[in-house]
């Protein structure tokens, strides 16, 4: 079975400074992984795929299968950054997302 | 931008009455799903719908919880007799392919009592 741990519940940071928020996964098989943003008031929004590898908003997440981990970085933080972090895993063979139990940014100006 | 929508936003029910909790995926998508979200837990996958039918679930959903298309927009989860820890956040997610972006809806938070 397939599971996502975010080891931190909660990472405050002031703005401008660098940030990495912490995946691990166990799995198997070839996972494809993911971060979901949920920003106050929102929807789960997709973040970033490791498969696009592409930088989106100024985060980059580069998938570790050695070390299993999926972190999620960016270089300077911003105010807009402050928002409620998911960690998704979705098995090779189907849709469902196993995510983890999220980590609230908060960047302080 | 197209959006998956959920109604009611909050819906509060008395322990054992059935509960319908409503969503309308984006209209091109044919994989729906329904999550939900204990207060202070993970979002945990209770189903994914593929051609009028189940393709997954997990355990959670037992026989209290059923799924539905009933007219090709609406995506429905009903739970027959509703317990106290039923309550949750439920959202329902769209995509258009297989292991592609899922949406989410808002959510709809439960509150049995």
């Amino acid at each position: 079975a397939q599971r996502v741990t975010q080891p931190e519940k909660l990472l405050s940071v002031f703005k401008g400074a660098p940030v990495e928020l912490k995946c691990n996964y166990s799995y198997s098989g070839s996972p494809e992984l993911f971060w979901y943003v949920q920003y106050s008031r929102q929807r789960l929004q997709l973040l970033l795929r490791h498969i696009s590898r592409e930088s989106i908003k100024g985060f980059t997440a580069d998938l570790n299968k050695g070390e299993t981990s999926f972190h999620l970085k960016k270089p300077f933080a911003q105010e807009e950054d402050s928002a409620m972090y998911y960690c998704a895993l979705s098995a090779n063979a189907g849709n469902m997302l196993t995510f983890g139990g999220g980590t609230r940014l908060m960047v302080k100006p | 931008e197209p959006e998956v929508t959920q109604t009611p936003s909050h819906q509060v029910t008395q322990m054992g009455q059935e509960v319908i909790l409503r969503c309308v995926p984006i209209s091109n998508h044919l994989y729906f799903y329904w999550y939900r979200q204990i207060l202070g837990q993970k979002v945990e996958f209770l189903v994914s719908f593929y051609n009028n039918e189940i393709s997954e679930k997990s355990e959670i959903f037992d026989d209290q919880f059923s799924v539905e298309r009933p007219d090709g927009s609406n995506f429905t989860l009903k739970i027959r007799s509703t317990k106290l820890e039923d309550s949750a956040m439920y959202f329902c997610a769209s995509s258009d392919q297989q292991n592609t972006e899922a949406f989410f809806g808002q959510g709809t938070r439960l509150t049995v009592v």
